[in-house]
């Protein structure tokens, strides 16, 4: 499969705990963005990230959530201390650098938190 | 702010008609206009860009660009009821860090 692998598929955490979400981009591609959906909601931008670097994180809340795309291995997005309203589905898209305006997303991460 | 405005819907159409979906943005520096197709609890699939002014088309699919009035919309010939989906439009300048601002989509019922 050569598309975007997210993984897990289908995550449940109490509030309190932390929440980890992997990503690994399309074959060739080399910059990764996260988006959350709301249900009943539009797509809203986290982080956009190339190997070993965060490009802009202007969309990701300040406090408890991380993100990194490290030199080997998939991107990650963590998640601190989750709370109730960090339930939603959390997507990964990637794209090429020399065609950077196309996202392919990945099949997403459907978050619960009890 | 940037803004991209879509009709949340529901647009709904018989089997066999031409589906006609909506999109307008505020930045006129955009460049890069995007279509996606996203059911009911999956992703978001890439169906259709368009990057200069007029049309484009691709098998059913038709997606027209208009930058003086800020407006590009999405064309479905011949209408199935398996394209009953949301249709996200999305918008990125050029130069910039390629993130593109997404409206919240259009709901499309196509109906036998």
């Amino acid at each position: 499969n050569a598309g975007v692998m997210q993984n897990p598929r289908h995550l449940v955490r109490r509030r309190g705990q932390e929440a980890r979400l992997r990503c690994s981009p399309m074959k060739g591609h080399s910059h990764v963005y996260w988006y959350r959906q709301l249900p009943e909601e539009g797509l809203k931008f986290m982080v956009y990230l190339q190997k070993e670097n965060i490009i802009d994180e202007s969309g990701m809340p300040k406090e408890r959530f991380s993100a990194e795309f490290p030199k080997e291995g998939p991107s990650i997005l963590r998640i601190q201390q989750v709370v109730r309203g960090d339930s939603a589905a959390y997507f990964c898209a990637s794209s090429r650098s020399d065609s950077a305006f196309e996202q392919y997303f990945g099949p997403g991460t459907r978050l619960t938190v009890t | 702010q940037k803004e991209v405005e879509q009709n949340s819907g529901p647009l709904s159409v018989p089997e066999g008609a031409i589906a006609s979906l909506n999109c307008t943005y505020s930045d006129r520096g955009s460049q890069s206009f995007f279509w996606y197709r996203q059911y009911s609890g999956k992703s978001p699939e890439l169906i259709m860009s368009i990057y200069s002014n007029g049309d484009k088309e691709d098998g059913r699919f038709t997606a027209q660009l208009n930058k003086a009035s800020q407006y590009v919309s999405l064309l479905i010939r011949d209408s199935q009821p398996s394209d009953s989906a949301t249709y996200l439009c999305a918008v990125s300048e050029a130069g910039g860090s390629y993130i593109p601002t997404f409206g919240r989509g259009t709901s499309l019922i196509v109906h036998p």
